[in-house]
């Protein structure tokens, strides 16, 4: 049972324009939410974070954007650089047990220069 | 800061054979976490320990699989004997304690079971 979804697999954005990746989510039990970064052959790295209690959360060029209502949070990249290139996994945590990280199946994002 | 280090970086074996991962997490944090990410797919939570006690390890085959992390640093994994469908990304991740939300992941073991 996926309880974190990314539904797009693949996404092309040309540089300079906005990237906007999407991800859904079942369990109202999470509380934090998490987008990671993966390059070939690297583990993935952390890249934004938003709590529940919050609907929007800003690091320079990324911003994520959570509904609570609709179970749905975004993640925004403005502008798009080629470097951005990778792929994007959503993630959640569950505040019940032992606090652990699910994760969604990932996007992979081109930036066409 | 140095980061989570794993080795090696891949590793192929036959079937019914065993192999066995190492991690260093991040000095000072107590939480580590080993995932498997089968391609196609996110990272799937195997284990957890808090310093070298076992949080949670529902999702850890228990028949085949087994961890440790003697003296709440580093830590090991082990598959004995290995099948097929368990090749995959074995990923080690830490985090300062089990509340802190960001996890910090190593570059992972690549393993091929042919």
């Amino acid at each position: 049972d996926q309880q974190v979804k990314q539904n797009s697999p693949s996404l092309s954005v040309q540089e300079g324009r906005i990237s906007i990746l999407n991800c859904d989510y079942t369990n109202s039990m999470f509380d934090y939410f998490l987008w990671y970064k993966k390059y070939p052959a690297e583990g993935p790295t952390f890249l934004i974070s938003i709590s529940s209690i919050k609907d929007k959360n800003e690091d320079g060029r990324f911003t994520v954007f959570l509904n609570k209502s609709a179970k749905h949070l975004s993640l925004h990249i403005v502008p798009s650089q080629p470097g951005d290139s990778a792929v994007y996994f959503c993630a959640a945590r569950d505040q019940t047990g032992a606090n652990n990280l699910f994760f969604g199946t990932g996007t992979r994002l081109t930036v066409i220069p | 800061e140095a980061g989570v280090a794993q080795s090696p970086r891949y590793k192929i074996i036959e079937k019914r054979q065993s192999v066995a991962f190492w991690c260093n997490p991040i000095s000072g944090h107590a939480t580590l976490y080993w995932y498997q990410q089968i391609l196609g797919q996110g990272p799937k939570l195997l284990i957890q320990f808090q310093n070298n006690g076992v949080v949670d390890d529902s999702q850890l085959p228990k028949d085949r699989f087994s961890a440790e992390r003697l003296k709440g640093v580093d830590s090991t994994l082990k598959i004995q004997p290995a099948k097929l469908e368990d090749s995959a990304v074995y990923l080690c991740a830490s985090s300062l304690d089990r509340v802190s939300g960001e996890q910090y992941f190593g570059p992972g073991t690549r393993l091929t079971v042919t």
